[in-house]
């Protein structure tokens, strides 16, 4: 069974403050991909990054990066210096095995405040 | 190029109406994915279509939802017999699919259609 937990269910931080997004992943696959979207208040989900599971780089991306850890089924998000725009709700989604489809967590909801 | 397209946008029907949903997915991709999206129950896989393989169906919730893909393109998800318990988004997305690794599962989704049954 594959399952993804987004604890934190709200957060709210000031413009240009650092924000880290937790994401706690299950699986008992070996070869696995872990995701994040953004889906902002227009509504479309937004792909932001994919990670293989036999790559345990942390990747950067202007503001924002990812660190993956597989000691602790991990793959947080964080955003540096955020803006307004980055309000949205985040998702982490797992797909593993054969299983193509995303299992998704339940969301963080961001909101940055001017 | 134009992406992950979908039709109608919003759909408002009575209980115990038929509905049909469309999805036109990213030119060349050979996956295709329904979800939907509702307050109570997050982000719910559907069905997955690669190809000309058998669908994957384990996601859709009762028999009155099915869902086609002709000639491997255009899905048309139908929801016969609404129940209000239907009405969420519901989200289309297409990848690579295939044996193209990790890029092959990078789903992209479409607006989504809003249905309210009634």
């Amino acid at each position: 069974a594959q399952k993804v937990t987004q604890a934190q269910t709200e957060i709210s931080v000031v413009e240009k403050e650092d924000v880290t997004l937790d994401c706690v992943y299950e699986t008992r696959d070996t070869t696995y991909y872990l995701f994040w979207y953004k889906q902002p208040p227009s509504g479309e989900l937004v792909f932001l990054i994919r990670r293989n599971s036999f790559d345990e780089q942390n990747e950067i991306s202007g503001r924002y990066s990812w660190n993956f850890q597989k000691s602790t089924s991990s793959f947080n998000f964080t955003i540096t210096a955020s803006q307004v725009v980055d309000s949205a709700v985040y998702f982490c989604a797992l797909s593993s095995g054969s299983a193509r489809q995303l299992t998704f967590g339940s969301g963080t909801q961001l909101t940055v405040l001017p | 190029g134009a992406g992950v397209s979908q039709s109608p946008s919003n759909k408002v029907t009575e209980k115990g109406k038929d509905v049909e949903l469309r999805c036109d997915p990213i030119s060349g991709h050979t996956a295709l994915y329904w979800y939907r999206q509702s307050l109570g129950q997050g982000l719910e896989f559907l069905i997955y279509f690669q190809g000309n393989s058998a669908p994957d169906k384990s996601g859709l919730p009762s028999d009155r939802f099915s869902a086609e893909r002709t000639g491997g393109s255009v899905s048309t998800l139908t929801i016969q017999r609404t129940q209000q318990e239907d009405s969420a988004v519901y989200l289309c997305a297409s990848s690579l699919g295939g044996t193209s690794g990790g890029k092959g599962n990078e789903q992209f989704f479409g607006p989504g259609t809003r249905l309210t049954v009634l």
